[in-house]
């Protein structure tokens, strides 16, 4: 089972607000990923980071920000949330040692902005 | 851009049958296939990872198998139960210095006991 860690799981939280989603991981990963999806739609990835201090837009357009500041940690921050944020938000992981590049998950934070 | 596509979207079978799900792209230039499995409302979990140059693989009840040439695998699962209803997810990784997945929209399975 892959250890990589999401809090919180349910946030719901008025417009305006600034909010971080955390995501963490403990398998010595390099390369980072948050993914968005809404119901029934697929994954689009927003961010990815390739190591510390790399971090890329992805291919769907996000007002949200990221950092990598240790390998473990990624962090998703929207300064000020819109009920067009609620989603689910999916972060994930892969590399390591003779990679194969398989993407681990973790379990979603699922946001609710009102 | 890579697209993937899985048909079909939804199937619901009885307890015991063997099933296949589809799954397509359109760039065969990919570095490996990897499907998944996600229950309402959790995270995805990773069932199979099938390299570029592999052309099946197995754990359990599952058999996956890839034909890069044609843009096409297919996840085969064997005798299923009714824990097996979740929706089913492909998706690619195209290679390079690009370590993205392209998913499709996945195909929702529900085994009827």
């Amino acid at each position: 089972e892959a250890d990589i860690y999401q809090t919180p799981r349910y946030l719901v939280i008025g417009t305006g607000k600034k909010i971080t989603l955390e995501c963490s991981q403990t398998m010595g990963h390099d390369k980072m990923y948050w993914y968005q999806q809404d119901p029934g739609m697929e994954l689009h990835l927003i961010h990815y980071s390739y190591g510390v201090n790399s971090t890329e837009k992805g291919d769907l357009s996000s007002e949200s920000t990221v950092s990598r500041i240790r390998t473990e940690h990624f962090p998703l921050t929207l300064e000020s949330a819109r009920p067009s944020h609620t989603s689910q938000y999916l972060c994930a992981s892969s590399g390591g040692q003779g990679a194969t590049y398989e993407q681990y998950f973790g379990p979603g934070t699922r946001l609710t902005v009102t | 851009k890579q697209e993937v596509t899985q048909i079909p979207a939804a199937l619901s079978v009885p307890e015991g049958e063997n099933l296949v799900l589809n799954c397509s792209f359109t760039d065969s230039a990919i570095y490996n296939l990897q499907w998944f499995r996600q229950d309402p409302g959790k995270g995805l979990t990773s069932l199979l990872l099938i390299q570029s140059s592999q052309r099946e693989q197995t754990s359990g009840r599952l058999n996956a198998s890839l034909d890069k040439s044609s843009g096409r695998s297919t996840l085969y699962i064997a005798a299923s139960q009714p824990g097996d209803s979740a929706t089913y997810l492909c998706a690619v990784h195209s290679g390079g210095s690009n370590y993205k997945l392209t998913f499709g929209k996945g195909t929702l399975l529900t085994v009827n006991p």
